[in-house]
């Protein structure tokens, strides 16, 4: 089946710096790809859809400058967290649809901690 | 607008007593819905989706849900809990097959 590949699992940064996070859809070509954002004991929280070769959509509330997202490719889309404070620490997933049965396919996160 | 509610944040049952998760939701339009379980720290597993066709959808693992559109339900059962299901669940619900909108999950803990 349709798999989508997420690195880092895991990255600890310090206030200031930025963060890269990976999304690869390894077997099939992902047009449309997700970013979710997880705090502790809580529901997923849709940041934004990627598209390919376009600019990404944001839900309200989130930053467009510190969450930077790039869909370069039919396969790649990149999470970007810049100049991070601790309150960006969370787990962050992405999905890409994959349309046929399960419609969607999740990354199996990325957990950042700023300090 | 659509929208998700588990009825429930934590469930506990006995290994081998049957599984009940609820899940009520609101859309305007003739529903995708699916339910999720999320073991901890890692991503996303689809156990099932209902898309328009048998209201009877059976999953991986045993699960299977009941699409009741008059009680806007889509209810998780499992006739007999396994230490290994204990995980969060989460229902979505989906109308244009874009956006899942997330229910805010259901803590599952099975005891021996």
């Amino acid at each position: 089946g349709a798999v989508v590949s997420q690195h880092p699992s895991w990255v600890i940064c310090k206030s200031g710096t930025s963060v890269k996070i990976e999304c690869r859809s390894l077997d099939f070509q992902a047009t449309t790809m997700f970013w979710y954002r997880q705090f502790p004991k809580q529901s997923l929280m849709l940041m934004a859809t990627s598209n390919e070769g376009s600019k990404a959509t944001y839900e309200q509330g989130v930053e467009k400058d510190k969450f930077l997202i790039n869909h370069a490719s039919l396969t790649l889309s990149t999470l970007t967290v810049t100049s991070a404070h601790p309150e960006d620490s969370s787990f962050y997933i992405c999905s890409a649809k994959t349309g046929g049965y399960y419609g969607y396919t999740f990354g199996s996160g990325t957990r950042l901690t700023v300090v | 607008a659509q929208s998700v509610t588990q009825l429930d944040s934590h469930v506990s049952v006995s290994e081998g007593t049957p599984v009940l998760l609820r899940c009520n939701y609101s859309s305007s339009y003739s529903p995708s819905l699916f339910w999720y379980v999320q073991h901890p720290n890692k991503g996303l597993q689809l156990l099932l989706k209902y898309t328009s066709a048998a209201t009877l959808v059976k999953g991986i693992n045993g699960f299977e849900a009941e699409f009741k559109k008059s009680e806007t339900s889509f209810h998780l059962t499992k006739p007999s809990a396994h230490m290994s299901d204990a995980a969060e669940y989460f229902c979505v619900v989906s109308d244009d097959y874009n956006k899942l909108i997330f229910g805010a999950g259901t803590r599952l803990a099975v005891h021996p």
